[in-house]
Formats: structure tokens, sequence, C-alpha cells
């Protein structure tokens, strides 16, 4: 089944204590990305990569690093998370003609005390 | 920068229609685009428009694009309470990978 993936789904942790959501795409998609969902301000693009080893940043990439070393990976790094950070968080790849007709993870609630 | 805008709200009875509009402030999008989060769910593409069309039929959901006053609306014929959710309009930035969403607008459905 074609699908995105993310782990973990749920997490709590505190101040400073660094994080990796993972994300895993089986549809060989050359774009990937990682988006935050706050209430009232829709979904805002973090970071997204158009290929291996290419990334750039989206509109609130502070405070989060990317990696891409293979296709199928695209993990989102939280080296020392704050409580602003307190989001719901997905991740979407794409590698269609048009490069935006997204699919989306489930999605990964993080709480940040 | 880029901002897209949309209304937080709308509610409709079953059966009627409903719009929900988008307005967007890039000039060079190319492509414009309907999301559709269901609770608790992720986001699916509804459908899509190409800056250079005015209009796009899918069977209930008819887009229009009005380029000149940069507005774009969505509109959803017959609604039903299985369309209750939230819709996001969102914009491309030229040929880059770079996605802006509006706020989303959260379709409620009475019966």
């Amino acid at each position: 089944e074609a699908q995105v993936t993310q782990n973990p789904r749920y997490l709590i942790t505190v101040t400073g204590k660094k994080l990796t959501v993972t994300c895993s795409q089986n549809m060989n998609h050359e774009y990937m990305s990682w988006y935050r969902q706050d209430p009232g301000l829709g979904l805002r693009q973090i970071y997204y990569s158009m290929n291996v080893e290419v990334t750039d940043k989206g509109d609130v990439p502070e405070g989060y690093k990317v990696s891409r070393k293979e296709k199928r990976n695209f993990p989102l790094i939280l080296e020392s998370p704050s409580p602003n950070q307190t989001s719901l968080y997905f991740c979407a790849s794409s590698g269609g003609a048009l490069i935006n007709e997204q699919f989306f993870g489930p999605g990964t609630r993080l709480t940040v005390l | 920068g880029e901002d897209v805008e949309q209304s937080l709200f709308l509610s409709v009875r079953e059966g009627d229609s409903s719009v929900i509009n988008c307005t967007y402030t890039d000039s060079s999008s190319t492509y414009l685009y309907w999301y559709k989060q269901e609770p608790g769910a992720g986001l699916q593409l509804l459908t899509y428009i190409f800056s250079n069309m005015d209009m796009k039929q899918d069977q209930r959901l008819t887009v229009l694009l009005n380029k000149k006053d940069k507005h774009l609306s969505l509109r959803i014929a017959d609604t039903q309470t299985g369309d209750s959710a939230i819709y996001f309009c969102a914009e491309t930035e030229n040929q880059g990978g770079k996605l802006i969403f509006g706020q989303g607008t959260e379709l409620s459905v009475k019966p």
C-alpha cells in the first residue's frame, strides 16, 4: 500500500531534550516536506526537499533540522525543543508531474513541557 | 511575503451549496489547491487549478479563480454531513517546492 508513515504518532517531552520524528514514504517520491499545524494558523512549511541531499527552508525553519540521505526518509530533528514547538506535525511527499500533489502522513502530535 | 487568507468558519444546511473563499497575494502563483482535513486525519488533496484557468469542475466541486482579484473559491454542491471538515487553500510559489497554506475554513453541515 502506498503511504507516508510517521513515528512516533504522539510524543510528550521536556524542554531541551533532543528528539527526532521519522518520516518514510514507499512511493519513490523525489519531493518531501514537513509542516506544522497550529490552531488559527493553518499549516506552515518547515523544510522541504526536492531530492536526495537537497533541502530548503520553508516559512518556519527556526529550531528544526532535516536531512535527506536517502530518497524514502526525511527525518525532522529538534536539537533543543522548546514549548513553542508544541504542535501537530505532518510529513508529506510528492512525485507526480504536479509537484505539490502531495500525500500526507497521519501526523505526529508533539508536546514540549 | 506571500500570504493566503481564509475565513475560519462556515455553517450550512445539508443539501445547500457551500462556498469557501480564499485570497492570496503572490501574483506568480502557478497552481492553487484545495485540501480537505477530516477530524483526526491528515490532509487529502481535493482538487487544484492551474493559474491560466478560470474554472474547474469535478463532480460536486467547482473551483473558481479570479486572477485579477487574487480570489479563489470552492463550491460544494448538495453539501452532505460527510463534507464537514476543515478546508485549506494553498498556492505554489513559482516552480519551487514551497507551498503556502491558508488558515483553513471549518465547514459545519447541519442536518
